[in-house]
């Protein structure tokens, strides 16, 4: 089981330009969760899905997009980059809502 | 509006003493509360999970406690050592899809 994965691991946009963050889980859960953490604030929730071709706006969503065609996947989209969005992301996923979270190694993204 | 305080926000300790982190939580309705654990660069990693009737769970030098009545828990970590340092979240589910995280304690053990 690989567990968690993203990708990529490291990323720098130019302000303006778009990218998707991928996550992928191998451990069959319905919930998928993306955050993003940045110093002192602890980790945010940005968007959320309860299951395949769900998804639900969490904490911080705006500026962001997200689509779950596939259990395993959930990606996170930028449409178009704001140096406010330099953060580490993770993903996690869990089998159920009340249990806990796997999360995935991050990403870095550098806005600037 | 559910929230999970933690105190310290950072804390140094010499290698071999023990500390103890704390979280309050005001987050209703109660399922459970976990403690992660995550190192720098790294995803958080879950240590423990206690529901409503847990007051004490272990988990290696990791023992968190929980007390319902006044919302509040606590990481205890015996015998400290260098791999200890990281950031430590409490982080409470309740009634939603989404749990309620702690900003973090930031731990530094020093040798």
């Amino acid at each position: 089981n690989a567990g968690v994965t993203q990708t990529p691991k490291f990323r720098v946009l130019k302000t303006g330009q778009s990218m998707t963050l991928l996550c992928a889980q191998d451990m069959n859960h319905e919930y998928m969760y993306w955050y993003r953490q940045d110093p002192g604030m602890g980790l945010r929730l940005i968007h959320y899905s309860v299951g395949e071709g769900t998804t639900a706006k969490g904490e911080v969503p705006d500026g962001y997009n997200v689509s779950r065609l596939k259990k395993q996947n959930f990606l996170l989209g930028l449409e178009s980059a704001a140096p406010s969005q330099t953060s580490v992301y993770f993903c996690a996923s869990t089998i159920d809502y009340t249990y806990e979270q796997y999360f995935g190694p991050g990403t870095r993204l550098t806005v600037t | 509006k559910n929230q999970v305080e933690q105190s310290p926000q950072s804390l140094i300790i010499l290698e071999g003493k023990n500390c103890t982190l704390q979280c309050n939580y005001t987050v209703s309705p109660f399922s459970n509360l976990r403690w992660y654990k995550q190192d720098t660069g790294r995803g958080p990693v879950s240590l423990t999970i206690m529901t409503f009737s847990e007051n004490t769970k272990s988990n290696g030098r990791y023992t968190a406690t929980l007390d319902a009545d006044t919302k509040q828990s606590s990481l205890h970590i015996t015998a400290s050592q260098l791999s200890d340092s990281a950031s430590y979240i409490c982080v409470v589910s309740g009634g939603s899809y989404i749990p309620t995280f702690g900003r973090g304690t930031s731990l530094i053990v020093h040798p």
